[in-house]
This record gives structure tokens, C-alpha cells and sequence, in this order.
């Protein structure tokens, strides 16, 4: 069973540019989510994507935008980015329709932007 | 809309000795309660949930939790600490009646003292 992979881990980036990051699912699993840490906070909901639909969304302007593919991977993508955009960006995948509430989260990629 | 507060930020204890960390929520609705744990360089993970049933849910390596619903909290304890808790300890809580998101508090810094 493979775990929750993400890509790239590190990158940096300079204000105004755009960015997209990388997810795959664990197996087994058809819903993705997408959270942004910032340092010394907790992870901030940014949308859910189930059957390639945005499934809820947290408070985050549109620049924040997002894919989900057949395979159920994910890419999340920020327009435009901000010095704020700075964080740790996790992906978390599970199965839709289990309420359980566990999420299975990949080690994040850390986004620097200058 | 759900809410976590953890109100502290760092928790030092000594090796052995007892600890809890806090976690108040607010909630209109019926909820699941979480606590992930962070260790350090490494992704989230779930470390025990409260979905129904008994108030008191416990975890593999010795914490417990209890769900207290009159004073809406969901307060994390161990009674005798070990080096290898060092991390960074999240509550988390979602609607029962949905499925598309989980809110996290700030989380709480344990930091064990030798």
C-alpha cells in the first residue's frame, strides 16, 4: 500500500508568479484535500476535490485553484502568488462516504516565495 | 462553523511526568474530534478520534482523550511521557453531517525536558 506522495518538496518562487503542486492519492482512496500551513499555525483548509469536482472549499481566493484527475491525484495551483503564500502545503487523501474523518496526509511541499 | 482553539502554544514537561494539552471547540452541530500528531520533518498523523460511543478513546502508544460535550472539549492526556513524544500535537474536529472538510486548531509544541 503506498502512501500519500507529493511533489515538488521544496521550491521557490517570486511574487506575481504562478505555481502548481503535486499529489497522489493513497490507494485505495478517491477524495483529496488540500490544507496550507503557515509556520507556527495550524493546517487551514483549502478545498476538497472528489470525482474530479471541487467538493467544499475553504476561505481562500480564487487564485487558488485545483485538479483532480481519474486517477484520483490532485494538483493544487496559485496564481499570482503573494508573500503570504508562504507555507507548507499539505495534501491529505481518503475515501469518501467512510465517516471515519481520518485523513492521511503526505509530508507537504514547502513553498518560499520571495 | 466549527472552531478549535488550543490555548497553549508550547507545553515543556519532564520525562515521566504526566501531561495534557487542551482543545476547546465550538460547534452548531454534532461533531468527530481528532488529535493528529506532527513529529519532526514528517506529514500528520492521526493519533486517536472520537466518533460515537464511549467518552474516553485511547491510542496505540499510551495517550487518551476524553469528549466532554457540556464543556466542548476534547483535552489530550498521558500520564507518564517518553522522549520520543516530541512533536507537535494538533485537535481537530469535523461535522458529523458532512464529509468534506476538518478544522484544525494551532496545535500545541510538547517538549520534553530530560
Amino acid at each position: 500500500e503506498t502512501g500519500v506522495t507529493q511533489s515538488p518538496t521544496h521550491l521557490i518562487k517570486t511574487r506575481g508568479q504562478q505555481v502548481t503542486l503535486r499529489c497522489s492519492s493513497q490507494s485505495g482512496h478517491n477524495t483529496v484535500s488540500w490544507y496550507q500551513q503557515a509556520l507556527g499555525q495550524g493546517p487551514q483548509f483549502i478545498f476538497q476535490y472528489y470525482r474530479e469536482e471541487e467538493n467544499g472549499r475553504g476561505n481562500f481566493p480564487p487564485r487558488f485553484s485545483g485538479l483532480q484527475f481519474p486517477n484520483y491525484s490532485s494538483e493544487l495551483n496559485v496564481n499570482a502568488l503573494e508573500l503570504d503564500d508562504s507555507a507548507l502545503y499539505l495534501c491529505a487523501s481518503s475515501s469518501f462516504g467512510v465517516p471515519t474523518g481520518e485523513l492521511f496526509f503526505g509530508e507537504g511541499s514547502r513553498l518560499t516565495v520571495l | 462553523a466549527q472552531s478549535v482553539t488550543q490555548l497553549d502554544s508550547q507545553v515543556p514537561v519532564f520525562e515521566e511526568a504526566p501531561v495534557e494539552l487542551r482543545c476547546n471547540y465550538s460547534s452548531s452541530v454534532s461533531v468527530y474530534l481528532f488529535w493528529y500528531v506532527q513529529y519532526p520533518n514528517q506529514g500528520l498523523q492521526l493519533l486517536l478520534k472520537y466518533l460515537s460511543g464511549s467518552t474516553l478513546v485511547e491510542s496505540i502508544n499510551g495517550f487518551e482523550a476524553e469528549f466532554n460535550k457540556s464543556q466542548t472539549s476534547f483535552h489530550l492526556r498521558k500520564p507518564s511521557v517518553h522522549i520520543s513524544d516530541t512533536a507537535e500535537y494538533f485537535c481537530a474536529v469535523s461535522d458529523m453531517n458532512r464529509d468534506d472538510k476538518i478544522i484544525f486548531g494551532k496545535g500545541t509544541r510538547l517538549h520534553i525536558l530530560p
